[in-house]
């Protein structure tokens, strides 16, 4: 079965970075683009980045363009999250999600908490 | 970017009550929408694609509709495991997310 589990996440200060991971499994990982969403505490799901899947080709939001990155490593069937420059506004639970059309698995989501 | 205005952000229902949430895209949209259902503490659930396809295992009291800007969402008949919050998202462009709409049992 399709499976996404997302680490990396912690506490980290203003400006500092963090690399978020995602492993897949249960499904062809290179067929896929995949997916970052967030969600701050108690509020709602903003859409960051999505990297198609052979290609490469990447798009992000404009409230993370120039500080993230996403990247994927097919052979080890992964997806990844660089986070540079991070503010207090970026503390959020990250999803990594299969798919843009839709994005039909999610993974259970890891912490990123941004404070001194 | 194209905003999704969805609507109400919260609404009490009884059980076996018919409950239907609207979004609205600020742009044509086509058919590009999906509808996620939220548990609290959980990540979402993709519940329908497209607009009007139901998601792989997903009940059919759970129902889509809608192309362009204006988009429909209804639960037949509401059951207490339906409590959640549901998202809209268009993915015609770079996607983005309704506000949510709060579901809770009268």
């Amino acid at each position: 079965q399709v499976q996404l589990v997302e680490s990396g996440g912690g506490l980290v200060k203003p400006g500092g970075s963090l690399r978020l991971s995602c492993a897949a499994s249960g499904f062809t990982f290179s067929d896929y683009y995949m997916s970052w969403i967030r969600q701050a505490p108690g509020k709602g799901l903003e859409w960051l980045s999505y990297i198609s899947g052979r290609s490469g080709y990447t798009n992000s939001a404009d409230s993370v363009k120039g500080r993230f990155t996403i990247s994927r490593d097919n052979a080890k069937n992964s997806v990844y999250l660089q986070m540079d420059s991070l503010r207090a506004e970026d503390t959020a639970v990250y999803y990594c999600a299969r798919g843009l059309r839709p994005s039909d698995y999610w993974g259970q989501g890891t912490l990123v908490t941004v404070s001194s | 970017d194209i905003q999704m205005t969805q609507s109400p952000s919260s609404l009490s229902a009884s059980v076996g009550e018919r409950v239907t949430i609207t979004c609205q895209a600020s742009q044509d949209i086509s058919n590009f929408l999906s509808w996620y259902q939220q548990k609290p503490g959980k990540a979402p659930k993709l519940l329908i694609y497209d607009a009007s396809n139901l998601g792989a295992g997903v009940p059919s009291r759970f129902s889509g509709s809608g192309s362009g800007t204006d988009f429909t969402f209804t639960i037949s008949s509401l059951l207490p495991e339906d409590i959640a919050t549901y998202y809209c998202q268009q993915c015609d462009s770079l996607p983005t997310f309704g506000g949510g709409t709060k579901v809770e049992i009268k």
